[in-house]
């Protein structure tokens, strides 16, 4: 069965700081991938997805990048982290157009 | 322009009572529609999925859904709620694309 992997589950950063958080796929080959910021008591803000490898796809415009150096992997990074980035940050997978996506269980993400 | 809109951002209902958490979409195209249910500090977890084939769908953990294309509706149901449901729901819409559209969600209180 497939299982999607996400860490770390919480984060406290200085603002300025950098970030990486590392999602993986296990159990299926060459899925859509996603990243997803849920701010408290709010909906999900698509910020990347990724059909392939090396295929990143930006929804909204801000300091953060993404990356799929593999083809289960797929990397969330910022070089400096600004207040506005605390959130709880969601990956996600699904194997295609309109399937269901999968989630991993999340990211806290607080920024001092 | 696509979209999803839930109804009520918070319903309270008693144990024992109907659960009616409200979906509508907009699309010119089919879509395919999905609920999904978020436990505190949890990633999203699929309900179910409605993807042309009946219209009445049915899910995990006792909930089910109906797709009403003249009201541009997809409603979840549950005849009666127990207080492990109390949570986050969300509605989401996929067209011809890899993205979802999701809904900013539904916090559901149980009241024993």
């Amino acid at each position: 069965s497939q299982t999607i992997h996400q860490w770390p589950a919480t984060l406290v950063q200085p603002v300025g700081s950098p970030l990486s958080l590392e999602c993986t796929v296990e159990g299926t080959s060459n899925p859509n991938l996603y990243w997803y910021r849920q701010a408290a008591g709010r909906g999900l803000q698509l910020l990347f997805y990724s059909v392939g490898i090396g295929q990143i796809s930006s929804e909204v415009p801000q300091n953060l990048s993404a990356s799929r150096p593999q083809d289960r992997q797929f990397i969330l990074s910022s070089k400096k982290l600004l207040l506005s980035d605390s959130g709880f940050y969601l990956c996600a997978w699904s194997a295609g157009n309109n399937q269901p996506q999968h989630f991993g269980d999340g990211t806290r993400l607080s920024i001092l | 322009a696509q979209s999803v809109t839930q109804l009520g951002s918070h319903v309270s209902v008693s144990e024992g009572a109907l659960v009616l958490l409200r979906c509508n979409y907009s699309s010119s195209v089919p879509p395919y529609l999905f609920w999904y249910v978020q436990y505190p500090n949890q990633g999203l977890q699929l309900l179910l999925k409605y993807t042309s084939a009946a219209t009445l769908v049915k899910g995990i953990n006792g909930f089910e859904a109906e797709f009403k294309k003249s009201e541009t509706s997809f409603h979840l149901t549950k005849p009666s709620a127990h207080m492990s449901d109390a949570a986050e729901y969300f509605c989401a819409v996929s067209y011809t694309g890899n993205q979802f559209y999701f809904g900013t969600g539904t916090s559901l209180t149980v009241i024993p």
